[in-house]
């Protein structure tokens, strides 16, 4: 079992639609977890952090945080074609005493005009 | 107020020569990790050091890569006698404190590797 997992996609969705992207986890006692959009060629930057179960909104961004089903997401309202990007999700796991971060695969998203 | 700086941008090297990565972490910033990601892949942890200190290298292959963040200076990545499997992209990040106590970390903009 991955220690982070999403669905590779590619997921589309039309201009102005909502797109929501998936990630588990595998350590249950992980605290904190990250989204983090790459686009192709660049380097990953941060778009939502949270460490509490519940939601947390961040202009069209909102993280979604479950720990009893070891479950995180990500909505993006209002689609735009700019959205379209590699989305990582990212947890530092418990086990680890020097907190590093794990990244899951990514997932693919694309919005269609 | 300069992110965190890797250089070289794009390094191409020829098998079985040395490849030196670079990384200045953000200002203020004291810890540095080292991510690489292969083609169509996700981002794999390597390592995260302090200065002067490797305090996690659970993801640095045994043998030919090594790590340093001296007291003065960048980060250096190094990988020796290079391979064609070696060719990635290779991200820096820096945070102000161990991730343990919430901090985020952010990303440099990458040193692509090419081994021909």
């Amino acid at each position: 079992q991955k220690e982070v997992e999403q669905n590779s996609g590619p997921l589309s969705v039309p201009e102005g639609a909502i797109a929501s992207l998936n990630c588990t986890y595998s350590d249950r006692g992980s605290q904190s977890f990250f989204w983090y959009r790459q686009y192709s060629g660049k380097s990953p930057e941060l778009i939502m952090s949270i460490y509490s179960n519940g939601d947390k909104e961040d202009g069209r961004f909102t993280a979604q945080l479950n720990k009893a089903s070891q479950y995180v997401s990500l909505l993006i309202r209002d689609s735009q074609p700019s959205d379209s990007a590699t989305y990582l999700c990212a947890v530092t796991p418990t086990y680890s005493s020097a907190s590093k971060i794990i990244f899951g695969s990514g997932t693919r998203l694309s919005i269609r005009p | 107020n300069a992110g965190v700086m890797q250089n070289p941008r794009h390094l191409v090297r020829r098998r079985g020569q040395e490849a030196r990565l670079r990384c200045s972490p953000m200002k203020g910033h004291s810890h540095v990790y080292w991510y690489r990601q292969l083609p169509e892949e996700g981002l794999k942890f390597m390592v995260y050091l302090q200065k002067e200190n490797i305090i996690d290298e659970s993801g640095m292959p045994k043998e030919r890569f090594s790590a340093e963040f001296p007291k003065e200076g960048p980060s250096i990545l190094r990988i020796q006698q290079v391979v064609r499997g070696d060719s990635a992209a290779y991200f820096c990040a820096s945070s102000p404190r161990s991730r343990s106590s919430g901090n985020t970390i952010y990303f440099g903009e990458g040193s692509w590797l090419t081994v021909v």
